[in-house]
C-alpha cells in the first residue's frame, strides 16, 4: 500500500533552517510528483510547491521563492523540503502529498510534521 | 486570501444532506474538470474524497458526491453521520504558475 512517512516534529529559532523528509513506499517513486502543503494553526491549506521525482523539476509558491528548496533522493524514495530564514509565521504543520497528475489531485498524504518557530 | 471561495461553515442534522460550494474563476474551476475535495479531521492529514469533479476514490462512501456548474463546484454529503464532522477543502487545477489552488476550507458540524 502507498505510504508517505514524514520526519518528526522540529523546534527552531527565528532565522534558522529546517529540513523535513518524506519517505515514500508502495509505488514507483519516480512515476509521481510530490507537493508540499502547510497548515498554520487554525488555518487552511497552503500550497508550497511541487517537485518531479522523475527529473527534479520544481515549481515553488511565489511567496516562498528564495527561502524554500525541494529535492528528492531516488535511491531512497525520499523527498525533502528545506525552508530557510524561518519566521514565527512559518509555524505550521507541513505535509507532503503525492500528486496524481492525470487528475490534478493529491491522492496520498504524509502524516504531517509540526515545525515550531520560537525564540 | 485563498484563490477558491468556500463558506466558512455549514451544519446539518444526522440523516440530512448538505452541500458545500467552491467558487473560482474560468482560469480554474470553470475552465477544467480537475476539481477535488479533501476531508480533514482534527489533527489528521487531509484525505481525498472526490477527484475530477465527481469521481470517488476506492473506499470512499457513495454518500459523498461532487458536481460543477460554471465557476462553482459543489460537494454534497447525503445521510449525514457524526463521523462526517470535519473540515472540507476544495482544490482545482489552475492555469496560473502554481497549477493547483485550494479553497479556504469549510467546517462541517453535525448537530
Amino acid at each position: 500500500q502507498v505510504q508517505l512517512v514524514q520526519s518528526g516534529a522540529e523546534v527552531k529559532k527565528p532565522g534558522a533552517s529546517v529540513k523535513v523528509s518524506c519517505k515514500a513506499s508502495g509505488y514507483t517513486f519516480t512515476s509521481y510528483g510530490i507537493s508540499w502543503v502547510r497548515q498554520a494553526p487554525g488555518q487552511g491549506l497552503e500550497w508550497m510547491g511541487w517537485i518531479s521525482a522523475y527529473n527534479g523539476n520544481t515549481n515553488y509558491a511565489q511567496k516562498l521563492q528564495g527561502r524554500v528548496t525541494m529535492t528528492t533522493d531516488t535511491s531512497t524514495s525520499t523527498a525533502y523540503m528545506e525552508l530557510r530564514s524561518l519566521r514565527s509565521d512559518d509555524t505550521a504543520v507541513y505535509y507532503c502529498a503525492r500528486f496524481e497528475e492525470r487528475a490534478s489531485c493529491y491522492d496520498y498524504w504524509g502524516q504531517g510534521t509540526l515545525v515550531t518557530v520560537s525564540s | 486570501q485563498s484563490a477558491l471561495t468556500q463558506p466558512a461553515s455549514v451544519s446539518g442534522s444526522p440523516g440530512q444532506s448538505i452541500t458545500i460550494s467552491c467558487t473560482g474563476t474560468s482560469s480554474d474551476v470553470g475552465g477544467y474538470n480537475y476539481v477535488s475535495w479533501y476531508q480533514q479531521h482534527p489533527g489528521k492529514a487531509p484525505k481525498l474524497m472526490i477527484y475530477e469533479v465527481s469521481n470517488r476514490p476506492s473506499g470512499v462512501s457513495n454518500r459523498f458526491s461532487g458536481s460543477k456548474s460554471g465557476n462553482t463546484a459543489s460537494l454534497t454529503i447525503s445521510g449525514l453521520q457524526a463521523e462526517d464532522e470535519a473540515d472540507y477543502y476544495c482544490s482545482s487545477y489552475t492555469s496560473s504558475s502554481t497549477h493547483v489552488v485550494f479553497g479556504g476550507g469549510t467546517k462541517l458540524t453535525v448537530l
